[in-house]
C-alpha cells in the first residue's frame, strides 16, 4: 500500500468546512483512498473512499486530484462532535488484507 | 446487519497473569479479522489477522497470541502479561467488496 503524508493537527472553527489534506505521491492506479476518523476512547470510523472520482455521502465528500497524488476530505459543516483523528489510507480494493494506520491528523473544531 | 463485539470492555491484570480477549462478529460469513493495539497517545498498531478459521498472521513480534476457532469468533491471548502490553484492544472485520473497516467497542486493558 502506498505511503500517505498527513498534517499532524488542524484547528477548524464550528460551522465552518474542515478541509483535510492528504499526499499520497506514490499511490498506484489501483489503490483507492480510505478515510477513517477516531473519536477519543472509541475505535476507528469508516467515513468514505474514492478511486478517481470525487465522492460523497451523509458525513463528508472526498476531493481526489486529476493525478491522484492527492486528495482532500471536506467537513461540510464541522461541528464541536467531529473533533477526532483523521486517518488518509492508500490500500488495494482486493488482496489487500491488511490496513495499516499512521498517524493521521487530529482536527480540533473550536466554538 | 452486520455487527462486531469485545469483550471485556476494561480490564486491569497484575504483571504476570493470563489474558483472554474475545470478539465475535454476527451477520457475515467467512470474514477477515483484525486485531490492533493502541498505547495510549500512541497510533494504531495491526497485531494479528486471518482469513480464515485456524489461519493467523502475526505483524510484530510480541508476548500475545491470537486464534480463530470458529468463523466468526477471534480470540487475542496471553500467557504472561507485560507491563508493556497495557492498551486500547480493537477487534476488526472488513467488507471484502469494498474494504471497508469496521471496529468493535475496543478492550481496555491495563497490566499493574
Amino acid at each position: 500500500d502506498a505511503k500517505t503524508t498527513q498534517p499532524p493537527s488542524m484547528d477548524c472553527a464550528e460551522g465552518r468546512a474542515a478541509n483535510l489534506p492528504c499526499n499520497h505521491s506514490t499511490i498506484s492506479g489501483n489503490e483507492y483512498v480510505y478515510w477513517y476518523r477516531q473519536i477519543h476512547s472509541q475505535g476507528p470510523q469508516y467515513i468514505i473512499h474514492g478511486l478517481k472520482n470525487n465522492e460523497t455521502n451523509e458525513m463528508a465528500s472526498l476531493i481526489i486530484t486529476e493525478d491522484r497524488k492527492s486528495s482532500t476530505l471536506i467537513l461540510p459543516h464541522a461541528t464541536l462532535r467531529d473533533t477526532a483523528v483523521y486517518y488518509c489510507i492508500a490500500k488495494f480494493l482486493t488482496g489487500g488484507f491488511k490496513t495499516i494506520f499512521g498517524a493521521g491528523t487530529r482536527l480540533f473544531v473550536k466554538a | 446487519s452486520q455487527t462486531i463485539h469485545q469483550w471485556p470492555a476494561t480490564l486491569v491484570q497484575p504483571v504476570g497473569s493470563p489474558l483472554s480477549l474475545e470478539c465475535t462478529v454476527e451477520g457475515t460469513s467467512n470474514p477477515n479479522l483484525y486485531w490492533y493495539r493502541q498505547a495510549a497517545g500512541r497510533g494504531l498498531q495491526l497485531l494479528f489477522y486471518s482469513v480464515g478459521i485456524g489461519q493467523i498472521s502475526s505483524e510484530v513480534p510480541q508476548n500475545l497470541s491470537a486464534s480463530r476457532p470458529q468463523d466468526r469468533q477471534f480470540i487475542l491471548s496471553s500467557k504472561k502479561l507485560l507491563l508493556s502490553d497495557s492498551g486500547f484492544y480493537l477487534c476488526a472485520w472488513n467488507r471484502v467488496d469494498t474494504g471497508e473497516l469496521f471496529f468493535g467497542e475496543g478492550s481496555r486493558l491495563t497490566v499493574l
